[in-house]
């Protein structure tokens, strides 16, 4: 089964809108990441956040960790129509070798 | 731009038949892991090379191999394909250090149709 789930499985917003995706996991982690991919392409790296940190910040992307709670948020303010994709939590577990990726939330951002 | 390349984008083939898909690494990166993604799920993980040797392997039959050669370049080898082998495979580089923050760099992908 899938480490990573991502909630909602999707979201349509209007442009300038903001647009949060959330993500549960299972066991312990490294580190948390979110990618996105545009239809039928590769997977774009957006943000990386540690066990040990809350919250990061990148451009119009915020993301938040909560190990307790094992979930995180990603944040994306003042959509685009060019944010329309879907995106992916993936996560590195402690102790292991592999990144495993969710079923992804697909964003549609309406102009 | 990822610095990742694979070969072919696409391709069709038949049931029963064999493929073999490869991938370009960034310069510099050791690791190379390759994913299966079918339409409208996430990749699956397949399995990892680290320095030419499989270091890890996700829950594939063994009809699915691969190798890295000494440039880091990587092929996925699948036999005796199945019509639910069709799917977006996914190369994808890293450099391996040990410590936490291993970001993955994906290329395009190789759409397969088993027909």
């Amino acid at each position: 089964s899938q480490q990573g789930e991502e909630d909602p499985q999707a979201l349509s917003i209007q442009e300038g809108e903001n647009a949060t995706m959330n993500c549960s996991y299972k066991t312990s982690i490294n580190n948390l990441q979110w990618y996105r991919q545009n239809s039928g392409r590769g997977l774009v790296h957006l943000i990386l956040i540690r066990s040990n940190e809350r919250e990061k910040h990148s451009g119009r992307l915020r993301v938040t960790l909560d190990t307790s709670k094992k979930s995180s948020s990603l944040l994306i303010t003042a959509s685009r129509a060019a944010d329309t994709a879907s995106y992916f939590c993936a996560t590195d577990r402690m102790g292991g070798f592999k990144t495993i990726f969710g079923a992804g939330t697909r964003l549609f951002v309406k102009a | 731009e990822t610095g990742v390349t694979q070969s072919p984008t696409h391709l069709i083939k038949t049931r029963g038949q064999q493929v073999t898909l490869r991938c370009s690494s960034q310069s510099g990166h050791n690791t190379v892991s390759w994913y299966q993604q079918a339409l409208g799920q996430g990749p699956q993980f397949i399995f990892q090379y680290y320095r030419e040797e499989e270091n890890g392997r996700g829950n594939f039959p063994p009809r699915f191999s691969g190798l890295q050669f000494p440039n880091y370049s990587s092929e996925l080898n699948v036999n005796a394909l199945e019509l639910d082998d069709s799917a977006l495979y996914l190369c994808a580089s890293s450099s391996w250090t040990g410590d936490s923050g291993n970001t993955i760099y994906f290329g395009e992908g190789s759409w397969l149709t088993v027909v």
